[in-house]
């Protein structure tokens, strides 16, 4: 099936890091991504890595991809309550003419002050 | 800056009725996709459309069509709306090959939709 899965709900400190977890489906998957929803928002993109990539890192993110066991995490450091929002990895899949992103379930980020 | 407007924030319709949820984008992209977001669901593509007059089923097409009759304007239609089909809905363009670092998908900021 084309599930990407991740837990629900995180709850961090200010200051602490937090990892968001994401396991997907599809190896052949060529870029894999990382979302944000703030509240009453739609989706902004955060980061992507490419499958041939281990890991990326952007300021405080970091993502770590393992291909062999198809899981990908977020590592946000100095959490802020800024960063409070539902995290949503994906992935890409063919969909004919053009790509598709099979989004995981999201993963609600609450940081308290 | 992209901006992907969707013409509803909030409707509420009765079961049975004919919904139309409209989405405009304004950078000229090729792709359009809807999606369906549900608390711990996540997001579900309905349906996407690669070029006018073009569209393909999604996930989970069932009880919706869509109509892409100019480049910068994608809807959604649920023909006899039921009360399953509650729901935040969600636009998003992008340009080139979706899930290419030029294929990021631009969202709106959602449509909810509540069928009494």
């Amino acid at each position: 099936g084309e599930d990407v899965e991740q837990s629900l709900f995180l709850s961090v400190r200010e200051g602490d890091s937090s990892v968001i977890n994401c396991t997907y489906t599809d190896s052949s998957s060529t870029y894999l991504y990382w979302y944000k929803q703030e509240p009453g928002a739609g989706l902004q993109l955060l980061t992507y890595i490419f499958s041939n990539m281990d890991m990326k890192q952007d300021q405080r993110l970091t993502v770590l991809l393992n291909k062999k066991d198809k899981h990908l995490s977020l590592r946000i450091a100095d959490t802020q309550t800024g960063d409070s929002a539902i995290y949503f990895c994906a992935e890409s899949m063919s969909g004919g003419a053009t790509n598709k992103l099979i989004f995981g379930t999201g993963t609600l980020l609450a940081v308290q002050p | 800056d992209v901006k992907v407007t969707q013409s509803s924030r909030y409707l509420v319709k009765r079961t049975g009725e004919k919904v139309f949820l409209e989405c405009v984008q304004d950078m000229d992209h090729e792709n359009m996709f809807w999606y369906r977001q549900d608390p711990g669901l996540g997001l579900r593509l309905i349906y996407f459309s690669y070029d006018v007059k073009m569209k393909e089923k999604g996930d989970i097409p069932e009880g919706y069509s869509v109509s892409r009759e100019k480049k910068e304007r994608f809807s959604l239609i649920l023909e006899s709306a039921s009360t399953n089909q509650t729901s935040m809905y969600l636009c998003a363009s992008s340009f080139g090959l979706a899930g290419g670092p030029s294929g990021e998908l631009f969202f709106g900021e959602g449509s909810r939709l509540t069928v009494l």
